[in-house]
Protein backbone atom coordinates (compact mmCIF):
# COMPACT_ATOMS: atom_id res chain seq x y z
CA UNK A 1 0.00 0.00 0.00
CA UNK A 2 1.80 3.30 -1.24
CA UNK A 3 0.10 5.69 0.18
CA UNK A 4 0.19 9.19 -1.38
CA UNK A 5 2.82 9.38 -4.15
CA UNK A 6 3.90 12.43 -5.58
CA UNK A 7 6.67 12.82 -8.26
CA UNK A 8 9.76 14.79 -8.91
CA UNK A 9 11.01 14.99 -5.35
CA UNK A 10 12.73 17.82 -6.90
CA UNK A 11 12.55 19.98 -9.93
CA UNK A 12 14.38 23.30 -10.58
CA UNK A 13 12.88 25.83 -13.49
CA UNK A 14 13.67 28.77 -15.51
CA UNK A 15 10.98 31.59 -15.28
CA UNK A 16 8.31 30.75 -18.43
CA UNK A 17 8.54 27.40 -17.92
CA UNK A 18 5.36 25.26 -17.73
CA UNK A 19 5.36 21.38 -15.74
CA UNK A 20 3.21 18.84 -13.98
CA UNK A 21 3.45 18.06 -10.57
CA UNK A 22 2.31 13.98 -10.15
CA UNK A 23 0.00 13.03 -7.11
CA UNK A 24 -1.58 9.48 -7.15
CA UNK A 25 -3.13 7.44 -3.95
CA UNK A 26 -4.08 3.76 -4.01
CA UNK A 27 -6.58 4.07 -0.71
CA UNK A 28 -9.81 4.90 -3.06
CA UNK A 29 -10.01 8.45 -1.35
CA UNK A 30 -12.64 10.82 -2.68
CA UNK A 31 -11.36 14.09 -1.80
CA UNK A 32 -7.13 14.90 -2.97
CA UNK A 33 -5.87 18.23 -2.74
CA UNK A 34 -2.54 20.29 -3.00
CA UNK A 35 -1.00 23.04 -0.59
CA UNK A 36 2.78 24.70 -0.85
CA UNK A 37 4.89 25.60 1.86
CA UNK A 38 6.83 28.20 2.77
CA UNK A 39 8.72 29.16 6.00
CA UNK A 40 6.99 31.63 8.25
CA UNK A 41 3.46 30.54 6.39
CA UNK A 42 2.43 26.77 6.69
CA UNK A 43 0.60 25.09 4.56
CA UNK A 44 -1.45 26.60 2.68
CA UNK A 45 -4.70 25.21 0.15
CA UNK A 46 -3.49 25.74 -3.76
CA UNK A 47 -6.74 23.70 -5.52
CA UNK A 48 -9.01 20.55 -4.21
CA UNK A 49 -11.20 18.19 -5.61
CA UNK A 50 -14.00 16.09 -3.79
CA UNK A 51 -14.18 13.35 -6.56
CA UNK A 52 -13.53 12.66 -10.25
CA UNK A 53 -14.30 15.46 -12.16
CA UNK A 54 -15.15 18.19 -9.69
CA UNK A 55 -12.15 20.58 -8.86
CA UNK A 56 -12.30 23.82 -7.21
CA UNK A 57 -9.88 26.56 -6.24
CA UNK A 58 -8.28 26.92 -2.44
CA UNK A 59 -6.47 30.01 -1.10
CA UNK A 60 -3.71 30.42 -3.43
CA UNK A 61 -4.71 29.42 -7.31
CA UNK A 62 -3.08 32.00 -9.50
CA UNK A 63 -0.61 30.16 -11.57
CA UNK A 64 -1.86 26.79 -11.22
CA UNK A 65 -4.52 24.30 -13.13
CA UNK A 66 -5.72 20.49 -11.97
CA UNK A 67 -7.74 18.01 -13.14
CA UNK A 68 -9.28 14.88 -11.57
CA UNK A 69 -10.05 12.68 -14.83
CA UNK A 70 -10.10 9.27 -12.31
CA UNK A 71 -9.93 8.67 -8.70
CA UNK A 72 -6.30 7.85 -8.50
CA UNK A 73 -4.27 10.96 -9.92
CA UNK A 74 -4.46 15.09 -9.49
CA UNK A 75 -1.71 16.34 -11.04
CA UNK A 76 -1.10 19.87 -10.31
CA UNK A 77 0.15 22.13 -13.50
CA UNK A 78 2.45 25.31 -13.08
CA UNK A 79 1.47 27.13 -16.62
CA UNK A 80 4.25 29.76 -16.51
CA UNK A 81 6.63 29.37 -13.87
CA UNK A 82 7.32 32.27 -11.56
CA UNK A 83 10.30 33.01 -8.81
CA UNK A 84 6.90 33.40 -6.06
CA UNK A 85 6.40 29.76 -7.05
CA UNK A 86 9.79 28.50 -5.76
CA UNK A 87 7.99 26.13 -2.46
CA UNK A 88 7.30 22.82 -1.42
CA UNK A 89 4.46 21.22 -2.80
CA UNK A 90 2.42 18.79 -0.90
CA UNK A 91 -0.09 16.40 -2.34
CA UNK A 92 -3.16 14.87 0.01
CA UNK A 93 -5.75 12.74 0.08
CA UNK A 94 -8.24 11.75 2.67
CA UNK A 95 -11.61 9.55 2.72
CA UNK A 96 -13.87 12.95 2.87
CA UNK A 97 -15.58 15.31 5.69
CA UNK A 98 -13.31 15.33 8.46
CA UNK A 99 -11.22 12.00 7.63
CA UNK A 100 -7.05 12.09 8.35
CA UNK A 101 -5.22 13.47 5.64
CA UNK A 102 -2.64 11.51 4.43
CA UNK A 103 0.23 13.45 2.85
CA UNK A 104 2.81 12.59 0.21
CA UNK A 105 6.50 13.45 0.54
CA UNK A 106 6.69 16.04 -1.30
CA UNK A 107 8.11 17.97 -4.21
CA UNK A 108 10.57 20.97 -3.60
CA UNK A 109 10.30 23.01 -6.64
CA UNK A 110 12.55 26.03 -7.46
CA UNK A 111 11.85 28.72 -10.10
CA UNK A 112 14.99 30.32 -11.17
CA UNK B 1 -11.89 35.13 10.73
CA UNK B 2 -11.15 31.76 10.93
CA UNK B 3 -7.79 31.33 12.36
CA UNK B 4 -4.92 29.16 14.09
CA UNK B 5 -2.26 30.56 16.42
CA UNK B 6 0.18 28.02 17.84
CA UNK B 7 2.71 28.95 20.35
CA UNK B 8 5.88 28.64 20.70
CA UNK B 9 7.46 29.18 17.08
CA UNK B 10 10.17 27.36 18.09
CA UNK B 11 11.30 25.47 20.90
CA UNK B 12 14.76 23.79 21.77
CA UNK B 13 14.90 21.28 25.02
CA UNK B 14 17.24 18.75 26.11
CA UNK B 15 16.85 15.17 25.36
CA UNK B 16 14.47 13.66 27.93
CA UNK B 17 12.59 16.78 29.24
CA UNK B 18 8.94 17.52 28.92
CA UNK B 19 7.57 20.33 26.87
CA UNK B 20 4.26 21.45 25.69
CA UNK B 21 2.88 22.98 22.45
CA UNK B 22 0.05 25.15 22.65
CA UNK B 23 -2.64 25.94 20.11
CA UNK B 24 -5.32 28.42 20.10
CA UNK B 25 -8.36 29.00 17.64
CA UNK B 26 -11.03 30.95 16.96
CA UNK B 27 -12.53 28.66 13.94
CA UNK B 28 -16.04 27.97 13.74
CA UNK B 29 -18.81 26.02 13.59
CA UNK B 30 -15.81 23.44 15.39
CA UNK B 31 -16.06 20.11 14.44
CA UNK B 32 -12.62 18.41 15.67
CA UNK B 33 -8.64 19.33 15.79
CA UNK B 34 -5.70 17.45 14.51
CA UNK B 35 -2.24 17.32 15.57
CA UNK B 36 0.33 16.39 12.94
CA UNK B 37 3.97 15.57 13.30
CA UNK B 38 6.22 16.67 10.24
CA UNK B 39 9.41 15.35 9.83
CA UNK B 40 12.44 17.64 8.03
CA UNK B 41 12.04 17.12 4.15
CA UNK B 42 8.86 14.65 4.56
CA UNK B 43 5.27 15.01 4.71
CA UNK B 44 2.91 15.67 7.95
CA UNK B 45 1.68 12.64 9.66
CA UNK B 46 -1.37 12.52 11.84
CA UNK B 47 -0.95 12.14 15.53
CA UNK B 48 -4.23 12.59 17.14
CA UNK B 49 -7.98 13.81 16.51
CA UNK B 50 -9.83 15.76 19.27
CA UNK B 51 -13.18 15.81 18.65
CA UNK B 52 -15.61 18.39 20.66
CA UNK B 53 -16.69 16.06 23.30
CA UNK B 54 -12.65 14.68 24.14
CA UNK B 55 -10.74 16.88 27.15
CA UNK B 56 -7.74 14.86 27.15
CA UNK B 57 -6.07 11.85 24.86
CA UNK B 58 -3.06 9.99 24.83
CA UNK B 59 -0.91 8.36 22.12
CA UNK B 60 2.33 7.09 23.67
CA UNK B 61 4.65 9.72 24.64
CA UNK B 62 2.17 12.18 23.45
CA UNK B 63 -1.09 13.68 25.05
CA UNK B 64 -3.44 16.15 23.56
CA UNK B 65 -5.65 18.52 25.31
CA UNK B 66 -8.91 20.36 24.52
CA UNK B 67 -10.81 22.84 26.40
CA UNK B 68 -13.98 23.81 23.79
CA UNK B 69 -14.74 26.51 25.64
CA UNK B 70 -11.54 28.37 25.55
CA UNK B 71 -11.04 26.95 22.23
CA UNK B 72 -7.29 25.79 23.16
CA UNK B 73 -5.28 22.69 22.67
CA UNK B 74 -2.20 21.83 23.59
CA UNK B 75 0.43 19.33 22.98
CA UNK B 76 2.01 17.63 25.79
CA UNK B 77 5.36 15.65 24.95
CA UNK B 78 6.86 13.27 27.94
CA UNK B 79 10.77 12.42 28.15
CA UNK B 80 11.12 14.02 24.90
CA UNK B 81 13.45 11.82 22.02
CA UNK B 82 15.91 13.27 19.54
CA UNK B 83 13.78 11.59 17.25
CA UNK B 84 10.95 14.05 18.56
CA UNK B 85 12.35 16.87 16.47
CA UNK B 86 10.08 18.06 14.19
CA UNK B 87 7.60 20.40 13.17
CA UNK B 88 3.90 19.99 15.08
CA UNK B 89 1.04 21.28 13.02
CA UNK B 90 -2.36 22.08 14.30
CA UNK B 91 -5.07 21.47 12.07
CA UNK B 92 -9.23 22.96 13.35
CA UNK B 93 -11.72 21.48 11.06
CA UNK B 94 -14.58 23.06 10.64
CA UNK B 95 -18.04 21.69 10.46
CA UNK B 96 -19.09 21.98 6.96
CA UNK B 97 -15.48 20.04 5.47
CA UNK B 98 -12.67 23.04 5.52
CA UNK B 99 -9.51 22.95 7.45
CA UNK B 100 -8.09 26.00 9.18
CA UNK B 101 -4.10 25.17 9.49
CA UNK B 102 -1.75 26.41 12.28
CA UNK B 103 1.91 27.75 10.95
CA UNK B 104 3.43 25.13 13.24
CA UNK B 105 6.09 24.91 15.70
CA UNK B 106 9.64 23.62 15.26
CA UNK B 107 10.82 21.35 17.85
CA UNK B 108 14.54 20.78 18.30
CA UNK B 109 15.70 17.97 20.63
CA UNK B 110 19.17 18.06 21.63
CA UNK B 111 21.64 15.38 23.24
Amino acid sequence: NAGVTQTPKFQVLKTGQSMTLQCAQDMNHEYMSWYRQDPGMGLRLIHYSVGAGITDQGEVPNGYNVSRSTTEDFPLRLLSAAPSQTSVYFCASRVGGTGELFFGEGSRLTVL
Amino acid sequence: KNQVEQSPQSLIILEGKNCTLQCNYTVSPFSNLRWYKQDTGRGPVSLTIMTFSENTKSNGRYTATLDADTKQSSLHITASQLSDSASYICVVIQAGTALIFGKGTTLSVSS
